[in-house]
């Protein structure tokens, strides 16, 4: 079955980089595209970006270029958020999810991971 | 970016209640919209696709409809699990935006 698993927790101080991973299984890894969505505590969802596992491309949203790379392994089938320069606005729950149609980038989102929270503070 | 306006942020209503929540684009969005729940404590979970099709293995009383700037979201009669926050979620341009979301509670 279909599975996004995430890595844990992290503690993070002001200024610093954090890097989430989240482990694919149960398909094949570069038929989907992979999207970043965060939500801080008590509100909405937040698009951050995209990546293609095929060809490893990218697209982020403007709010966070510059400070947002999306990475992947195909040996590992894992795919890789690193977010630098934290803000205590960045603290927030951050999740991984698959696009539901093949070669799609971006057409709803069917699977998930459970998310992993990033906490900034000094 | 395309903003997605969600009405209302919150409501209350009884089990076996129809509940209705409406989202509008600030552009033309075609029906590159889709609707999602989310339980507290969990990840969203996509209910419909391409603004009116129910996503496979999801009750046939969650509804979608509507083109262009305007949708809408049902719930043809309510049941306790369906204490949620719903999102709708545009893609027809990136960034993908979403609604602020409604909380539906039960009375």
């Amino acid at each position: 079955q279909v599975q996004l698993v995430q890595s844990g927790a992290e503690v993070k101080k002001p200024g610093a980089s954090v890097k989430v991973s989240c482990k694919t299984s149960g398909y094949t890894f570069t038929s989907y595209f992979i999207h970043w969505v965060r939500q801080a505590p008590g509100q909405g969802l937040e698009w951050i970006g995209v990546i293609n596992p095929s060809g490893a491309s990218t697209t982020y949203a403007q709010k966070f270029q510059g400070r947002v790379t999306m990475t992947r392994d195909t040996s590992t089938t894992t795919v890789y958020l690193e977010l630098s320069s934290l803000r205590s606005e960045d603290t927030a729950l951050y999740y991984c999810a698959r696009v539901r149609l093949e070669y799609s980038s971006s057409q709803g989102f069917d699977y998930w991971g459970r998310g992993t929270l990033v906490t900034v503070s000094s | 970016d395309i903003q997605m306006t969600q009405s209302p942020s919150s409501l209350s209503a009884s089990v076996g209640d129809r509940v209705t929540i409406t989202c509008q684009a600030s552009q033309d969005i075609s029906n590159y919209l889709n609707w999602y729940q989310q339980i507290p404590g969990k990840a969203p979970k996509l209910l419909i696709y391409d603004a009116s099709n129910l996503e496979t293995g999801v009750p046939s009383r969650f509804f979608g409809s509507g083109s262009g700037t305007d949708f809408t979201f049902s719930i043809s009669s309510l049941q306790a699990e369906d204490i949620a926050t719903y999102y709708c979620q545009q893609y027809d341009n990136l960034p993908l935006t979403f609604g602020g979301g409604t909380r539906v509670e039960i009375k």
